[in-house]
C-alpha cells in the first residue's frame, strides 16, 4: 500500500492562530481524504480532497475554517483556520486507489493541541 | 443519520484466546465494510474488509463475519497476541460513493 507521510507529527497552538497540515503520498492515487478524531473518539470525514477542483465537505464543516488543497494527485494539504480549543484534535489523511475493491489507506496523523 | 455502532467498547482477553469484536450498522444502503486496528499514536491500519454480496472473509488470524439480515458486522481474531491490543473501528460504505462511516471503537486488551 502507498505511503502517506503528514507534517507536523503534532503542534501545539495559540487560539486564532491558523495551521497547515500536509500529506504526501508516495505514489499517485485517486481519491485523498481529511478526518477528525477528538480525543477518545472515533473518525469523522471533514472533506474529500480533489485534484484541481474545491474540496467536497461533510456537514458541519465549512472551507473557511478547514480550506484543502490538492495540487496533484500525490498532495494535500488541510488548513485549520482560526483555532481555537475546540479544535484540539488528530487530524488524518486517508488515501484510497483506484477501484471501490481498494480500501482506504491513513496516515499517522497529526495532533493538534490550542491553548 | 444513519451511523455504524459498536455493542462493547471495551474486550479484554487471555492471550491465546480468541476475540470477538462486533458491530451494528443502521444503513441498509451500505455494501462495503471495514475494519481498522489503531494502536496508540498511530493512524487506523486496514485489517480486512468485505462487500455485501460475502457473508465471510478470512485473512491471516482474522475473520470478518457479516449478517445483513439483522445488520450485524464482526471481527474474529484468533489466537489473540499482546501485539493486537489497541482501538478496532468498523466502518461503511456504500457503492455509490468512496466516504466511509465510522463507528465508536473498542479497546482490546490481551493480557499475557
Amino acid at each position: 500500500s502507498a505511503v502517506i507521510s503528514q507534517k507536523p507529527s503534532r503542534d501545539i497552538c495559540q487560539r486564532g492562530t491558523s495551521l497547515t497540515i500536509q500529506c504526501q503520498v508516495d505514489s499517485q492515487v485517486t481519491m485523498m481524504f481529511w478526518y477528525r478524531q477528538q480525543p477518545g473518539q472515533s473518525l469523522t470525514l471533514i472533506a474529500t480532497a480533489n485534484q484541481g477542483s474545491e474540496a467536497t465537505y461533510e456537514s458541519g464543516f465549512v472551507i473557511d475554517k478547514f480550506p484543502i488543497s490538492r495540487p496533484n494527485l500525490t498532495f494535500s494539504t488541510l488548513t485549520v483556520s482560526n483555532m481555537s480549543p475546540e479544535d484540539s484534535s488528530i487530524y488524518l489523511c486517508s488515501v484510497r486507489q483506484g477501484t471501490l475493491d481498494q480500501p482506504q489507506h491513513f496516515g499517522d496523523g497529526t495532533r493538534l493541541s490550542i491553548l | 443519520g444513519e451511523s455504524v455502532g459498536l455493542h462493547l467498547p471495551t474486550l479484554s482477553v487471555q492471550e491465546g484466546d480468541n476475540s470477538i469484536i462486533n458491530c451494528a450498522y443502521s444503513n441498509s444502503a451500505s455494501d462495503y465494510f471495514i475494519w481498522y486496528k489503531q494502536e496508540s499514536g498511530k493512524g487506523p491500519q486496514f485489517i480486512i474488509d468485505i462487500r455485501s454480496n460475502m457473508d465471510k472473509r478470512q485473512g491471516q488470524r482474522v475473520t470478518v463475519l457479516l449478517n445483513k439480515t439483522v445488520k450485524h458486522l464482526s471481527l474474529q481474531i484468533a489466537a489473540t497476541q499482546p501485539g493486537d491490543s489497541a482501538v478496532y473501528f468498523c466502518a461503511e460504505g456504500d457503492g455509490s460513493n468512496y466516504k466511509l462511516t465510522f463507528g465508536k471503537g473498542t479497546l482490546l486488551t490481551v493480557n499475557p
